[in-house]
């Protein structure tokens, strides 16, 4: 069964630090990977990532894949309190057919 | 460009009765994927609409049904409900499923206790 784990299941920080939030997966057909932001109601999409190694950013945050070891990392740095929200990780599964597998997310709580 | 709109926003029902929950995509969107969010469970994926036509389908029981209309709209039924089914309804449009990855844009959901 497709799986996808994300850890840690959720975090508090003080303004100014560095997070890594993880996904590991397990699935067959992997097309890519997506990192989405959830504040209150809707998710946001942040990054997709299909390429091993290639390095996405955007502003503090950036986001890589390993496709070897089956993992892919989320890294906020000089974290502020705005960033406050669940960080959900998606893998896309195509056979035939595309399905998107959600983590259930990364809790993170900036403190001021 | 106007996001994805859900009506409604909120909804209560009692255990027993049945509800519809609307879902209007992106402009342009064909694909239509609706999920359940519960407290420690994530994102569970329900179904997804592609030119009306149920293309793929979660592991929920037969209660949880949908269409797509020929304008993209979509909507989601839950019958005889169960308290169980208090979530967040999402629901999340994209341009096509023919290829995976395409971004999906998330509506702002609807939110559904049963008492």
């Amino acid at each position: 069964e497709d799986k996808v784990v994300q850890s840690p299941l959720s975090l508090v920080v003080h303004e100014g630090d560095t997070v890594t939030l993880n996904c590991s997966y397990e699935v067959t057909n992997f097309r890519s990977l997506l990192w989405y932001k959830q504040e209150k109601k809707a998710p946001t999409f942040l990054f997709m990532l299909t390429s091993s190694g290639i390095e996405k950013k955007s502003g503090r945050l950036s986001s890589i894949l390993d496709k070897k070891e089956l993992f892919s990392i989320l890294n906020i740095t000089a974290t502020q309190t705005g960033d406050s929200a669940i960080y959900l990780c998606a893998v896309v599964t195509t056979s035939g057919t595309y399905k998107y597998i959600f983590g259930t997310g990364t809790r993170l709580k900036v403190l001021a | 460009k106007a996001g994805v709109t859900q009506t409604p926003r909120y909804l209560i029902k009692t255990r027993g009765q049945q509800v519809t929950l609307s879902c209007s995509p992106i402009s342009g969107h064909r694909s239509v994927s609706w999920y359940q969010q519960t407290p420690g469970q994530g994102l569970q994926f329900l179904f997804e609409y592609f030119s009306e036509t149920q293309r793929n389908k979660g592991n929920f029981p037969g209660r949880f049904s949908g269409r797509q209309f020929s304008n993209s709209r979509s909507e989601m039924n839950v019958s005889t409900l169960e308290l169980g089914d208090s979530a967040l309804y999402l629901c999340a449009s994209s341009l096509s499923g023919g290829r995976a990855g395409n971004e999906q844009f998330f509506g702002p959901g609807t939110r559904l206790t049963v008492l």
